[in-house]
């Protein structure tokens, strides 16, 4: 159960588009379309942003993207906003019928 | 709207036991897959355990298998985790979570989460 590999930082300035990446392997992300990603704001519960790869929830900005090729997916945030400095985490189906977060990556709108 | 209140957190010594509670409305909880996930200090979230809507399908993570045990009570709409043998890298906030299944009867994702609560293992 070792943990997806995310970048630990990623940066970008008000209006600019940022890509984080999720890095798996064929028995998680690369073998299930059962990709999520999570906005977490410190002290605050966790928020579901994309599910199935790329599918977004009802009132998530159409500004969060996701994609998936092979064992890497990948969350795109456009035009950049203030408020979307947080934490973020991807989390994948295993083919052992568990569960398994990314490391997390913090987002920094400069 | 959907409502997920964790409560039982607090300071137990190593090697004591817990038992966290989380309380749910605003959804049919009989319904639905359950999750505990949990995040230590200045760490990133780790995925606990889940089960299934009947009860009958449960699985561990690793780091507390033998150790933790999830089950739910339908009538009162509850969900537990009874944690033994505590660690002091068991110290974290726990959380509990939805999952949507969409009928597969694998999780695909974990959908509305509590605010938390603080488990702290400590002597």
């Amino acid at each position: 159960q070792s943990a997806l590999t995310q970048p630990a930082s990623v940066s970008g300035s008000p209006g600019q588009s940022i890509t984080i990446s999720c890095t798996g392997t064929s028995s998680d992300v690369g073998g299930y379309n059962y990709v999520s990603w999570y906005q977490h704001h410190p002290g605050k519960a966790p928020k579901l942003m994309i599910y199935d790869v790329s599918n977004r929830p009802s009132g998530v900005s159409n500004r969060f993207s996701g994609s998936k090729s092979g064992n890497t997916a990948s969350l795109t945030i456009s035009g950049l906003q203030a408020e979307d400095e947080a934490d973020f985490y991807c989390s994948s189906y295993t083919s052992s019928s568990t569960l398994v977060f990314g490391g997390g990556t913090k987002l920094t709108v400069l | 709207q959907v409502q997920l209140v964790e409560s039982g957190g607090g300071l137990v010594k190593p090697g004591g036991s817990l038992r966290l509670s989380c309380a749910a409305s605003g959804f049919t909880f009989s319904d639905y897959y359950m999750s505990w996930i949990r995040q230590a200090p200045g760490k990133g979230l780790e995925w606990v355990s889940y089960i299934s809507d009947s009860g009958r399908t449960i699985y561990y993570a690793d780091s507390v298998k033998g150790r933790f045990t999830i089950s739910r009570d339908s009538a009162k709409n509850s969900l537990c985790l009874q944690m033994d043998s505590l660690r002091a890298e068991d110290t974290a906030v726990y959380y509990c979570a939805t999952i949507r299944t969409y009928g597969s009867g694998s999780p695909h994702h974990f959908e509305d989460w509590g605010q938390g609560t603080l488990v702290t293992v400590s002597s």
